[in-house]
């Protein structure tokens, strides 16, 4: 069984442009979570789908960015346009039920200039 | 708010040491706890939980036990391994409180460093 995927594994940005995260959960995970974490601080959580619905999307911290799920599949998230604080490592993570054990990806990181 | 603290790294032992990462949380109403390990070039993987007051978790030669009267769950291992080499991280949830999320509450991350 394949493990939840991220893609791209690095991204490097100049301030200002735009950036599009991908995250491919677990087959048949209905949930599906965002966390990034940012200069070796404490991993936080952005949002929580459960299939294409926002269950909780508390921890955005901001309009620029913008997440998708697709038909319930994989997710995006987006951000526009990417500021110098942006930059940090953000995993996906993906779980079956509401309080089953959460799978995270590899991480993308991203760096901002 | 709901939050977690635990050590600071990074942690460097010799292969074989005894190894404890403190862990102690804040949290309204009754978490379940967490142990991540991020290992070099990885994701983060689960590496024990435990879901109630005394309960005690353990993988792989690691354990930790829920004490709710310290609010503390500390890891520990015997003896470690050089290939135990990684990022620990301490988390919490309180999805089995009947909340809305699932979401997981990080510490900061300890950095462990095993030389032969």
């Amino acid at each position: 069984e394949a493990g939840v995927t991220q893609f791209p594994s690095h991204s490097v940005i100049e301030k200002g442009q735009t950036v599009t995260l991908r995250c491919d959960p677990i087959s048949g995970h209905d949930n599906l979570y965002w966390y990034r974490r940012v200069m070796g601080k404490e991993i936080k959580f952005l949002l929580h789908f459960v299939k294409e619905s926002k269950q909780d999307e508390s921890g955005m911290p901001n309009n620029r960015f913008l997440a998708e799920r697709t038909g319930g599949t994989y997710s995006t998230l987006k951000v526009q346009p990417a500021e110098l604080e942006d930059s940090g490592v953000y995993f996906c993570a993906s779980s079956q039920g509401f309080v089953e054990t959460q799978y995270f990806g590899p991480g993308t990181r991203l760096l901002v200039l | 708010g709901d939050s977690v603290t635990q050590m600071e790294g990074p942690v460097t032992l010799s292969e074989e040491a005894f190894l404890t990462i403190n862990c102690t949380y804040t949290a309204t109403g009754y978490p379940s706890l967490f142990w991540y390990v991020q290992y070099p070039g990885e994701g983060l993987q689960l590496l024990l939980k435990a879901t109630k007051a005394d309960d005690k978790g353990s993988n792989k030669g690691f354990e930790a036990t829920y004490r709710k009267e310290t609010t503390s769950f500390h890891l520990e291992k015997g003896s470690v391994q050089v290939s135990d080499s990684a990022v620990y991280f301490c988390a919490l949830t309180l999805s089995n409180y009947g909340g809305a999320t699932n979401k997981l509450i990080f510490g900061t991350g300890t950095l462990l460093a095993v030389q032969p």
